[in-house]
Parts: structure tokens; C-alpha cells; sequence
């Protein structure tokens, strides 16, 4: 089955920093990509759709200055948390539909945690 | 608000006893999925039913559909251990590629 990967998969920085998070579709090509970001026993809250060679779409109350989105080949959308604060701290996930297919493969997810 | 709202949000039962999770959404939809997620780990996809379907069954699994409800079941049947995960529903629309909408999920816990 298809496949999508995270890197890293668990980051800790000090507050301020940037920190990038890469996604990775390994055997199939996407030119959509979706960005989670899920808190602690809560939901999986769509933050912004990555498109290959045009700007991201960010859901509403999602700082896109804040959570930068590149989706630089039709295999890797990167995020970067910028100016990291405690209160980003969480799982991030992103999710790829391959080809025309209404199911999406998940990433393994990547853990932040802002000191 | 969550488009998809589980129940229970959490469910504890014996190995080899049926479970079943429940899921509202509030608005029309072209697809609901259902996903599992182990503690701390990425999701998998489970099974998918249209708007326009019933039921569907996979192996164990067995989901139904009632639109007129806005409603959706899975059913684990006889369950192992290791099904205990959290279970997610997640609606997706028409149009472009899916944009699904996950609800607050349900932990299930099998006791072996």
C-alpha cells in the first residue's frame, strides 16, 4: 500500500526557535497534501492544505505566517513552526491522497514539544 | 465544532466481545471513514462508505451508514487486544480531493 513518512519524528526545541517538519510521499506522487495537528486525547484539526507549485491553504484561525507550508516536489510538503512557543506543542500529522482516492494515507506523525 | 462526533469516547470490554462505536455528523457528505489510531501513532485507514451505501463489511468490521440520521456504526466483532487503539470517523465532501473532517473519536480498550 502507499506509503507517507514523517520526519522527524520527535522534536524538542527551545522557544523561539524554528523547527521543520518534512512529509514524504515514498511511492506514489501527490500533488495535495494535508497538514493535522492533533492535542492530547482530542481530535485529529485540519491546519492547512499543501498544494504542489502554489501557496497553501490554511484553515481559519491558522496562522500562516506562523505555520509555513512548502510543497516543494509532488513528494514532500514541509511545514516549519516558526517562533515556537510551549503552546504549539503537539502531534503533527500530515495525510496524501494518492491519485484520485476519496482515503488518505497518514503519516506516523511527529511529536513537538516547546521548551 | 467537530463535523463528526463519536460515542461513546470511551468503551472498555472483554477479548472477544463485540464493540461498537457510533458516529453523528451535522452536514451532507460524499463518504464517511473510519479510522484507527494506536497511542501516538499515525492513523490507518479502516473502511470507507458512501452516501449511497448502507453497509459494508471488512473481515471483522462491519459499518453502516444512515444518512437520513446523519449517523454511522462500527462494529468490531469478536475483539482481540490488539484492537485497542482510538477509532476516528471522518466525513469527506465532493469535490477535488477529500477533505475529511475527523470526529473526537472513541477509545476502545480490550481486555485480553
Amino acid at each position: 500500500g502507499a506509503v507517507v513518512s514523517q520526519h522527524p519524528s520527535r522534536v524538542i526545541c527551545k522557544s523561539g526557535t524554528s523547527v521543520k517538519i518534512e512529509c514524504r510521499s515514498l511511492d506514489f506522487q501527490a500533488t495535495t497534501m494535508f497538514w493535522y495537528r492533533q492535542f492530547p486525547k482530542q481530535s485529529l484539526m485540519l491546519m492547512a492544505t499543501s498544494n504542489e507549485g502554489s501557496k497553501a491553504t490554511y484553515e481559519q484561525g491558522v496562522e500562516k505566517d506562523k505555520f509555513l507550508i512548502n510543497h516543494a516536489s509532488l513528494t514532500l510538503s514541509t511545514l516549519t513552526v516558526t517562533s515556537a512557543h510551549p503552546e504549539d506543542s503537539s502531534f503533527y500529522i500530515c495525510s496524501a491522497p494518492r491519485g484520485a482516492a476519496e482515503t488518505q494515507y497518514f503519516g506516523p506523525g511527529t511529536r513537538l514539544l516547546v521548551l | 465544532s467537530q463535523q463528526g462526533e463519536e460515542d461513546p469516547q470511551a468503551l472498555s470490554i472483554q477479548e472477544g466481545e463485540n464493540a461498537t462505536m457510533n458516529c453523528s455528523y451535522k452536514t451532507s457528505i460524499n463518504n464517511l471513514q473510519w479510522y484507527r489510531q494506536n497511542s501516538g501513532r499515525g492513523l490507518v485507514h479502516l473502511i470507507l462508505i458512501r452516501s449511497n451505501e448502507r453497509e459494508k463489511h471488512s473481515g471483522r468490521l462491519r459499518v453502516t451508514l444512515d444518512t437520513s440520521k446523519k449517523s454511522s456504526s462500527l462494529l468490531i466483532t469478536a475483539s482481540r487486544a490488539a484492537d485497542t487503539a482510538s477509532y476516528f470517523c471522518a466525513t469527506g465532501v465532493a469535490g477535488g480531493y477529500q477533505k475529511v473532517t475527523f470526529g473526537i473519536g472513541t477509545k476502545l480498550q480490550v481486555i485480553p
